[in-house]
C-alpha cells in the first residue's frame, strides 16, 4: 500500500471555477503535511503547509482531517496560471525525516 | 534566496557507463534527498543524508550509491548505467525539524 495517494486527474476546469483536491496517507503517525506545485519539466516547489487548524493563503485552502488521514486543497476562483501539477507530501520524524509524495493531480484550466 | 542546484539540466549517457550527478545547496541544509521521478509513479526517494558522511536507503536504492563528504555537497552514483534508470532526478535538501523542502532543478538522464 502506498504511503500517499492522489487521484491523478486530469481535472479541466473552467477559468473562475472552484477545484478541491484531496490526498490520503496511511500512517497515522505522520506529523507534517504539505502541498506543492510543479510545473511542466521544473523541479517541485512548496505552495503551502498545512496545519491541523487548517489554513488559507488568497485563493488557496488546505486542510487536515487526522481522524480520516487526509488532507485537501481547495482553489478558488481558477487562473490560466494554476495550471500545474499538485503533489501532497507527508513526513512524520520517525523514518529520520523522510518526506513521502503523492504521485501528483494535473489541474489544466481551461480560457 | 535558497538555492539547490545540479551539476547538469540534461545528461546522455550508454549503458553500462558509471554517472555522478551532483547536487550542491547553500543553505547549510542538515538533510538532502535524491529521487526518481517518472510518469505514473511520482517522487521516488532514491537515497537520504541528515549529515556528513552519513546516508540513508529510500525506497529503491538498488543500482544507486551516494556520497556525502561535506554538508553542502550529496552525491548521486550509478554504478552502471542502465536503460531503466533513465528518468528525472531530483535533489532536494531541508533543515532540521522537517520544514518545507527545497528542491534543485532536476537532471534529465537519459541512459541508451
Amino acid at each position: 500500500r502506498k504511503e500517499v495517494e492522489q487521484d491523478p486527474g486530469p481535472f479541466n476546469v473552467p477559468e473562475g471555477a472552484t477545484v478541491a483536491f484531496n490526498c490520503t496517507y496511511s500512517n497515522s503517525a505522520s506529523q507534517s503535511f504539505f502541498w506543492y506545485r510543479q510545473d511542466c519539466r521544473k523541479e517541485p516547489k512548496l505552495l503551502m503547509s498545512v496545519y491541523s487548524s487548517g489554513n488559507e493563503d488568497g485563493r488557496f485552502t488546505a486542510q487536515l482531517n487526522r481522524a480520516s488521514q487526509y488532507i485537501s486543497l481547495l482553489i478558488r476562483d481558477s487562473k490560466l496560471s494554476d495550471s500545474a501539477t499538485y503533489l501532497c507530501a507527508v513526513n512524520d520524524f520517525s523514518t529520520g525525516n523522510q518526506f513521502y509524495f503523492g504521485t501528483g493531480t494535473s489541474l489544466t484550466v481551461i480560457p | 534566496d535558497v538555492k539547490v542546484t545540479q551539476s547538469s539540466r540534461y545528461l546522455v549517457k550508454r549503458t553500462g557507463e558509471k554517472v555522478f550527478l551532483e547536487c550542491v545547496q547553500d543553505m547549510d541544509h542538515e538533510n538532502m534527498f535524491w529521487y526518481r521521478q517518472d510518469p505514473g509513479l511520482g517522487l521516488r526517494l532514491i537515497y537520504f543524508s541528515y549529515d556528513v558522511k552519513m546516508k540513508e536507503k529510500g525506497d529503491i536504492p538498488e543500482g544507486y550509491s551516494v556520497s556525502r563528504e561535506k554538508k553542502e555537497r550529496f552525491s548521486l552514483i550509478l554504478e552502471s548505467a542502465s536503460t531503466n534508470q533513465t528518468s528525472m532526478y531530483l535533489c532536494a535538501s531541508v533543515t532540521q525539524g522537517a520544514y518545507e523542502q527545497y528542491f534543485g532543478p532536476g537532471t534529465r538522464l537519459t541512459v541508451t
